[in-house]
């Protein structure tokens, strides 16, 4: 079984802040691993994801994630906060065994203050 | 390539009527799953389908709820009798065979449904 849990479901930094989103997963196989975003009232748009290849991945709107199976973590990161990045974070997981079920995170909603 | 498609975007029912949540896949995609998002909360896992078969469905309500995948057409998700506690964002994703070496699946842009 697989799952997700993201540590902070509010999240507040001032802009022009690192930004940190943490979450840390469960998986009995190697996972794929998937960071996305949610603006509000829309649907789901792919930040990120790791699929076994580079252990620091990066995607758009200059996040990046660290995939460190020791500690079984995947944060997310953007050295500098624009407003725009004022959204909802979902991180995910799945086995990739016959299709790509994936399980979400409870989401973590980032604040950028100005 | 279109997206995947779901319609309507928003749909509105009354208590006790019952609500049809259209998803077509991205093409070449031959498994679809459905969420719910509810107010202020993740996205919890439904259903599970390829053409005409349901893998998992575990995370479906025991009652009411129902999924569907035909050989022809969109997979739908049907809600009867809606009660208050059915409102929220239903999002649909696709993907192809994990042999394909597609590594994800692709989102919808949801359906918020709203009981009144």
């Amino acid at each position: 079984a697989q799952s997700v849990t993201q540590l902070g479901s509010h999240v507040s930094v001032s802009e022009g802040a690192l930004v940190l989103l943490r979450c840390n997963y469960s998986s009995s196989v190697p996972p794929y691993l998937f960071w996305y975003v949610q603006y509000p009232n829309q649907g789901l748009q792919l930040l990120l994801k790791y699929t076994s290849a580079a252990t620091l991945v990066k995607g758009i709107n200059g996040f990046e994630a660290e995939f460190k199976k020791s500690e079984t973590s995947f944060h997310l990161t953007k050295p500098s906060a624009h407003m725009s990045d004022a959204a909802e974070y979902f991180c995910a997981v799945s086995d990739g065994t016959g299709g790509f079920k994936t399980i979400f995170g409870a989401g973590t909603r980032l604040f950028v203050k100005a | 390539n279109a997206g995947v498609m779901q319609n309507p975007r928003h749909l509105v029912r009354r208590r006790g009527q019952e609500a049809r949540l259209r998803c077509s896949p991205m093409k070449g995609h031959s498994h679809v799953y459905w969420y719910r998002q509810l107010p202020e909360e993740g996205l919890k896992f439904m259903v599970y389908l390829q053409k005409e078969n349901i893998i998992d469905e575990s995370g479906m309500p025991k009652e009411r709820f129902s999924a569907e995948f035909p050989k022809e057409g969109p997979s739908i998700l049907r809600i009867q009798q809606v009660v208050r506690g059915d409102s929220a964002a239903y999002f649909c994703a696709s993907s192809r065979d994990s042999d394909h070496g597609n590594t994800e699946a692709f989102f919808g842009q949801g359906t918020r449904l709203t009981v009144v």
